[in-house]
């Protein structure tokens, strides 16, 4: 069964047109994060939650933002996107706090047109 | 400041034989070490992980060497099989400080026949 599971698996968009790509788990875990993955790149971390604690990197431009309602969802929310942000988006989990083995999901590739 | 990287982009390898992947880390407060494996078109997957009280912890057919002294890391694979054909990364944390999962660079396996 999926453990954490992101929509949709492929998102296209025009340029400049806001998107929000989505997360959920089912494993409860105190840590979301979110990664930035363009072709035969490591992941890049983008920012992360402890609980509702938000986490930001200090590359990440201000154009990505998040939200986390609740344990379950976040969300990745790219404001008005560029040609240079196609790239796979990977949301993991983790419980934290010494705990940090990562589940991630099979990430949205976006294309942005 | 923090980085974590590989020496090799690419290792070919018969099928049968043992692999080995390396990485080597600057970050001397990373305490806590993780290999995932990435196929092509979907998330990073978990192998093994270990932390910095330990030089050495296998699984099943993987064994994760960890050398404090030199900031290196290295992943064996033994009897390496066609499934094994993967994009992998190490990932660093500072487990009992904060959350975050720095990736490296990746090294890509391939498998010969």
């Amino acid at each position: 069964d999926a453990m954490v599971i992101q929509n949709p698996r492929y998102q296209v968009t025009q340029f400049g047109k806001p998107v929000t790509l989505s997360c959920s788990q089912t494993l409860n875990h105190n840590v979301m994060y979110w990664y930035q993955q363009k072709s035969s790149q490591a992941p890049k971390l983008l920012f992360h939650y402890y609980d509702k604690d938000f986490n930001n990197e200090a590359d990440t431009p201000d154009n990505f933002q998040s939200r986390r309602p609740n344990t379950s969802f976040c969300f990745l929310d790219i404001r008005s996107p560029g040609l240079g942000d196609a790239a796979m988006y990977l949301c993991a989990t983790s419980r934290g706090r010494g705990r940090t083995e990562a589940f991630f999901g099979q990430g949205t590739r976006l294309t942005v047109v | 400041g923090e980085s974590v990287g590989l020496h090799l982009p690419t290792l070919s390898v018969q099928e049968g034989d043992n692999s080995i992947i390396n990485c080597a880390y600057s970050n001397s407060a990373s305490d806590y070490f993780i290999w995932y494996k990435q196929e092509s078109g979907k998330g990073p997957q978990f192998i093994i992980d270990i932390r910095s009280n330990m030089d050495k912890r296998q699984g099943q057919r993987v064994t994760v060497l960890l050398n404090k002294t030199v900031k290196h890391l290295s992943l064996q694979i033994a009897a390496t099989q066609p499934g094994d054909s993967a994009v992998y990364f190490c990932a660093e944390n500072k487990a009992n400080r904060d959350d975050k999962i720095i990736f490296g660079k990746g090294t890509r396996l391939h498998i010969l026949p």
